[in-house]
């Protein structure tokens, strides 16, 4: 049973729009929630993060936000730029540890120009 | 190097054969973590190694899947009577302590068992 979902296998966005990318778990004791990005290949790399007390953490063009009711996060990045081409990863834990991160099966992002 | 090294960084084995696959954690890095990643799935976490503590090896599919680390440095996992389904890509990665957030991946090897 997948604890962490990423139902989009695939995201195409046109070059300067915002590019969403969604995340649902089921696990409620999940509590910190991170997202990877990764270049073919290449090991994935971390982007941000978010712990369950916060509803929305921002790093330049990068947001997450969280809604603990739904258990559902989303990923936003405006304006979407070519680089920004990569799978993504949404990723839980347990207390912020790297040990027992589960991660979703990604989304990969295409950026348009 | 700065990175996280992983090697071969491809392999191709027949089933049944035994293969052995390294990984080199940033130095000065305590905690080492394998992970799998088979195609269209997310990563799977198989085993972690933290400084001298027992390793965590809840991950670890089957009796097949085995893994060292030698001290805090190297660290090495191996297969054993490789499936078909053990073909996946491999990934290693280090931190210094053990939050997500300092997680530094290697680039993965990507096996294939025929």
């Amino acid at each position: 049973d997948q604890q962490v979902k990423q139902n989009s296998p695939s995201l195409s966005v046109q070059e300067g729009r915002i590019s969403i990318l969604n995340c649902d778990y089921t696990n409620s004791m999940f509590d910190y929630f991170l997202w990877y990005k990764k270049y073919p290949a290449e090991g994935p790399t971390f982007l941000i993060s978010i712990s369950s007390i916060k509803d929305k953490n921002e790093d330049g063009r990068f947001t997450v936000f969280l809604n603990k009711s739904a258990k559902h996060l989303s990923l936003h990045i405006v304006p979407s730029q070519p680089g920004d081409s990569a799978v993504y990863f949404c990723a839980a834990s347990v207390g912020g540890g790297a040990d027992g991160l589960t991660f979703g099966k990604g989304t990969h992002l295409i950026i348009q120009p | 190097g700065a990175g996280v090294s992983q090697s071969p960084s491809n392999k191709v084995t027949e089933k049944g054969k035994d293969v052995e696959l390294r990984c080199d954690p940033i130095s000065g890095h305590t905690a080492l973590y394998w992970y799998r990643q088979r195609l269209g799935q997310g990563l799977e976490f198989l085993i972690y190694f933290q400084g001298n503590s027992a390793p965590d090896k809840s991950g670890l599919p089957s009796d097949r899947f085995s893994a060292e680390r030698t001290g805090e440095s190297v660290s090495t996992l191996t297969i054993q009577r490789t499936q078909q389904e053990d073909s996946a890509v491999y990934l290693c990665a280090s931190s210094l302590m053990s939050s997500a957030e300092t997680q530094y991946f290697g680039p993965g090897t990507r096996l294939l068992v025929l």
